[in-house]
């Protein structure tokens, strides 16, 4: 079985800090793996995946994510935060070699300090 | 970029009413939909994936005659709640899916049921 482990429900940082948003995955299979963000009463918007390729993944709004199979991470991070990052992250899992299902995680909320 | 639609955005309802909710792929023909519930502060939880011309596969403890699934064209999934009642509220998100590595999210409906 799958599962993702989120570490914090909720992470703040100060504006213009390093974003760290923590993720362990478990799979049987190789993974694809997922961040996606979500705003107040929203849905999902999809941050960056990774899919077997790269083991360092760039995404959207100047966040990344690295995939580490000996530590069966996928922790994502950016360099500067934004107050605009504000928001919901989901950490997710699938196994394509299955089927099309994704396992999300928990969720961290991230708060901006001015 | 592929669009999902989801309609409405909120509903409130009387118990004992149905509500149904519908999802839509703008831009592309989805072979696979997938109907997720969010409770408040919580992650996504997986109800039941809907493929074009099929039953609905629900996942265990998600009620199949009280989370009615349809999904008659590979740009339309439903989801029908019958006799709602107050514990049935919730954020109801679907997605589409468009390859084994990628699911476009609707922007969500609010269901309250008074």
């Amino acid at each position: 079985a799958q599962s993702v482990t989120q570490l914090g429900s909720h992470v703040s940082v100060s504006e213009g800090a390093l974003v760290l948003l923590r993720c362990n995955y478990s799979s049987s299979v190789p993974p694809y793996l997922f961040w996606y963000v979500q705003y107040p009463n929203q849905g999902l918007q999809l941050l960056l995946k990774y899919t077997s390729a790269a083991t360092l993944v760039k995404g959207i709004n100047g966040f990344e994510a690295e995939f580490k199979k000996s530590e069966t991470s996928f922790h994502l991070t950016k360099p500067s935060a934004h107050m605009s990052d504000a928001a919901e992250y989901f950490c997710a899992v699938s196994s394509p070699a299955r089927d099309d299902k994704i396992i999300f995680g928990k969720g961290t909320r991230l708060h901006i300090l001015p | 970029g592929a669009v999902v639609s989801q309609h409405p955005s909120r509903v409130i309802c009387k118990s004992g009413t149905s509500v149904k909710i519908e999802c839509r792929s703008l831009d592309f023909q989805a072979t696979t939909m997938f109907w997720y519930r969010q409770f408040p502060k919580k992650s996504l939880m997986l109800m039941a994936t809907s493929n074009e011309g099929s039953k609905a596969t629900y996942e265990q403890g998600v009620e199949k005659d009280k989370f009615l699934i349809n999904h008659a064209s590979l740009t339309l999934s439903t989801l029908t709640v019958t006799s709602a009642h107050p514990e049935d509220s919730s954020f109801y998100i679907c997605s589409a899916s468009l390859s084994t590595d990628t699911q476009y999210f609707g922007p969500g409906t609010r269901l309250t049921v008074l």
